[in-house]
């Protein structure tokens, strides 16, 4: 089973709104990474976690604050968002916290009105 | 600057053609090269990945050729079905030495297989 959950799958919010999104998994995997995609171009990276500690945070805005409360859950908690920050947010994980076989979940629209 | 160069930017291929998708990367640090399939609305899913000290990987279908002095590798798809129809991509990431490290993706390739 390579199965990562998230919720939710469409999200709308104002520019004032505070949002989170959420990402699950129970595969045991270590990692776990958060990418944004614009349509029709690749995804990029945010953030990674490793051991359940922020790695990797790829000079991201304060407005998207990472979260990771446990070996299986992810948030993304979004405040003061941009119209240009609409796009998909998948979240990924692998197993081995080596950043290879990562397996990404269907991923929260956003729209930033 | 990219770091992983992908083409052709979109394929059409006749149902039952071969497919053939190319990537080529600048950081030899990389050991790590995955390809996913992302349909329209869905989060990509990974296909079929090599490690650089093999030169080809087959998983039914699917193939990867792997050229490390070139710094190139290649995605092949045999007997191309409809259902094949999607956006690939490319992806590298370094052996971060225990550390986890994202994936860095080419741009993409919108496959068509036409029936």
């Amino acid at each position: 089973d390579t199965e990562v959950t998230q919720t939710p799958k469409h999200l709308v919010m104002g520019m004032t709104n505070k949002k989170s999104l959420k990402c699950e998994q129970h595969m045991g995997h270590r990692a776990m990474y958060w990418y944004k995609q614009k349509a029709k171009k690749p995804p990029e990276l945010m953030f990674v976690y490793s051991y359940e500690k922020l790695s990797i945070n790829e000079s991201v805005p304060s407005r998207f604050s990472p979260e990771c409360p446990n070996s299986s859950l992810l948030n993304l908690h979004l405040h003061a968002l941009q119209p240009e920050d609409s796009a998909l947010y998948l979240c990924a994980s692998s197993y081995r916290a080596t950043g290879y076989e990562q397996y990404f979940g269907p991923g929260t629209r956003l729209t930033v009105t | 600057q990219q770091q992983v160069k992908q083409s052709p930017q979109s394929l059409i291929v006749q149902k039952g053609g071969i497919s053939i998708i190319n990537c080529a990367y600048e950081n030899t640090a990389f050991d790590y090269f995955p390809w996913y399939q992302q349909f329209p609305g869905k989060g990509p899913a990974l296909l079929i990945a090599i490690r650089p000290d093999v030169s080809e990987k087959k998983e039914g279908r699917f193939t990867i050729s792997f050229n490390k002095s070139a710094k190139q590798f290649s995605l092949h798809i045999m007997d191309s079905q409809p259902g094949d129809s999607a956006t690939y991509f490319c992806a590298a990431s370094p052996y971060s030495g225990g550390g986890a490290d994202g994936l860095t993706f080419g741009k993409g390739t919108h496959l068509i297989i036409q029936p």
